[in-house]
C-alpha cells in the first residue's frame, strides 16, 4: 500500500526566503507526482506534474525534483511571498490510476 | 465551464437523510475521481471513474456510499442516512489518460 509523507508539517519563513518542501512515498512504481497547493477553504490547485520518466519541472519561482528509486520529491519555491502561503499537498499516482497523498505542508511567508 | 463544477458548494443536512452530489468534470476528460478531506486530515481516496464504469471503488467508507457515472460525464456521489461523521468537503477531479488531475472547489457537506 502507498504511503506518501511530507516534512515538515508546518513552516514559517520570512518573505524572500527560498525554501524547500519534501514528499516521500514508499512505493517507488508510480506513474508520476504531482504538487498542489490549497488555499483555506478552496479546492487543490494544480502546481507541477512530473512524469516517472522524469527528474524535474519547473514553472516560474517553483521547481519540483523527483528520484523515483529513493522514493522522493521536493518543491523548491525561491523568493518566497505572502501570497505563497498555502498548504502544499504531494500526490503520486500509480499505475491503477488512484492518487496517494500526503497530509501536506502549511506554509506561512511572513511579509 | 473550463474547470470542474461541483454542486452543490455548501449542504447542511439532517442526520438521518440523503444527500447528493454532483461533480461536472472537464469535457473530455475520461477519468473522474472523488476524494473526502475532513476538518484537519488529508485526502481520502473514495472511487475512480474511467469512463462510465468504477474500476476501482475501495475507498468508499460504507455502503451508505454509492457513486455512478452516466454518459462519460456527470457524476453523482450518493449519501445515504448520513451520519455526523460524513460531514466533510467532498472533492471531485478529473483528468485525461494519464494527466494532470483538476479538481473542483468542493461541496462542503455538514450533517447535524
Amino acid at each position: 500500500k502507498q504511503e506518501v509523507t511530507q516534512i515538515p508539517a508546518a513552516l514559517s519563513v520570512p518573505e524572500g526566503e527560498n525554501l524547500v518542501l519534501n514528499c516521500s512515498f514508499t512505493d517507488s512504481a508510480i506513474y508520476n507526482l504531482q504538487w498542489f497547493r490549497q488555499d483555506p477553504g478552496k479546492g487543490l490547485t494544480s502546481l507541477l506534474l512530473i512524469q516517472s520518466s522524469q527528474r524535474e519541472q519547473t514553472s516560474g519561482r517553483l521547481n519540483a525534483s523527483l528520484d523515483k528509486s529513493s522514493g522522493r520529491s521536493t518543491l523548491y519555491i525561491a523568493a518566497s511571498q505572502p501570497g505563497d502561503s498555502a498548504t502544499y499537498l504531494c500526490a503520486v499516482r500509480g499505475s491503477n490510476y488512484k492518487l496517494t497523498f500526503g497530509k501536506g505542508t502549511l506554509l506561512t511567508v511572513n511579509p | 465551464g473550463a474547470g470542474v463544477s461541483q454542486s452543490p458548494s455548501n449542504k447542511v443536512t439532517e442526520k438521518g437523510k440523503d444527500v447528493e452530489l454532483r461533480c461536472d468534470p472537464i469535457s473530455g476528460h475520461t477519468a473522474l475521481y472523488w476524494y473526502r478531506q475532513s476538518l484537519g486530515q488529508g485526502l481520502e481516496f473514495l472511487i475512480y471513474f474511467q469512463g462510465n464504469s468504477a474500476p476501482d471503488k475501495s475507498g468508499l467508507p460504507s455502503d451508505r456510499f454509492s457513486a455512478e457515472r452516466t454518459g462519460g460525464s456527470v457524476s453523482t456521489l450518493t449519501i445515504q442516512r448520513t451520519q455526523q461523521e460524513d460531514s466533510a468537503v467532498y472533492l471531485c477531479a478529473s483528468s485525461s489518460s494519464a494527466n494532470t488531475i483538476y479538481f473542483g472547489e468542493g461541496s462542503w457537506l455538514t450533517v447535524v
